[in-house]
């Protein structure tokens, strides 16, 4: 069964700052891995979808990077923004028919 | 593109009453939907997959009589949650799985629904 941690749960940084968010997977295989952004009583906006063939994807500030033998995902975002404030979620995508198993959300905090 | 809409945003209703939540894909047809639900600061537990045509797909301890799924076109799928109790209050959100080659097999969620069964 797939499992999908991120750790930490929460984060708070200054703004300006460059941060790292991490997401790891047990099963290696996998089709895709998506990143999302959620903002409190919102529903997903997909940020990033990396196909497992793929090692990274790039979005303005945001560079999602794939290590599918390891099983670990990386979400950088560059000079963040008091904007960017909201749960971030790590979903990776396994089976034939295309489910999602998603991850806790990391609740990150950007501090004017 | 690529846009799922719900309706409706949120809906509060009586316990023992049945409440429909529609969800549709906008500008792509989607032969397969996924109904998830979110509970406060947890993350999204998938319920069921549905697909056009045929009968959905529970995940394990869904009971699929309680939460009745139907896909009637390559656009709509509908959530009915029956006999509500207040423990089926939550945060109801689809998705849209796209089979086109530039996104392929890329789920598009919408905005979710807010469930408050008093």
């Amino acid at each position: 069964k797939q499992e999908v941690t991120q750790i930490p749960a929460a984060l708070s940084v200054p703004e300006g700052e460059n941060l790292v968010l991490n997401c790891s997977f047990t099963d290696s295989a996998i089709y895709n891995l998506q990143w999302f952004r959620q903002d409190p009583g919102k529903g997903l906006t997909s940020l990033l979808l990396i196909q497992s063939s793929q090692r990274e994807q790039t979005s303005g500030r945001l560079n999602a990077s794939l290590d599918k033998s390891s099983g670990r995902s990386t979400l950088y975002i560059a000079a963040s923004q008091p904007g960017d404030s909201a749960t971030y979620l790590c979903a990776v995508m396994t089976g034939a028919n295309s489910k999602l198993t998603f991850g806790k959300g990391i609740t990150l905090s950007v501090r004017p | 593109g690529a846009v799922v809409s719900q309706h409706p945003s949120w809906v509060i209703c009586k316990s023992g009453t049945s409440v429909k939540i529609e969800c549709r894909s906008l500008d792509f047809q989607a032969t397969t939907m996924f109904w998830y639900r979110q509970f406060p600061k947890q993350s999204l537990m998938l319920m069921a997959t549905s697909n056009e045509g045929s009968k959905a797909t529970y995940e394990q301890g869904v009971e699929k009589d309680k939460f009745l799924i139907n896909h009637a076109s390559l656009t709509l799928s509908t959530l009915t949650v029956t006999s509500a109790h207040p423990e089926d209050s939550s945060f109801y959100i689809c998705s849209a799985r796209s089979t086109s080659s530039y996104s392929y097999n890329e789920q598009f969620f919408g905005p979710g629904t807010r469930l408050t069964v008093l």
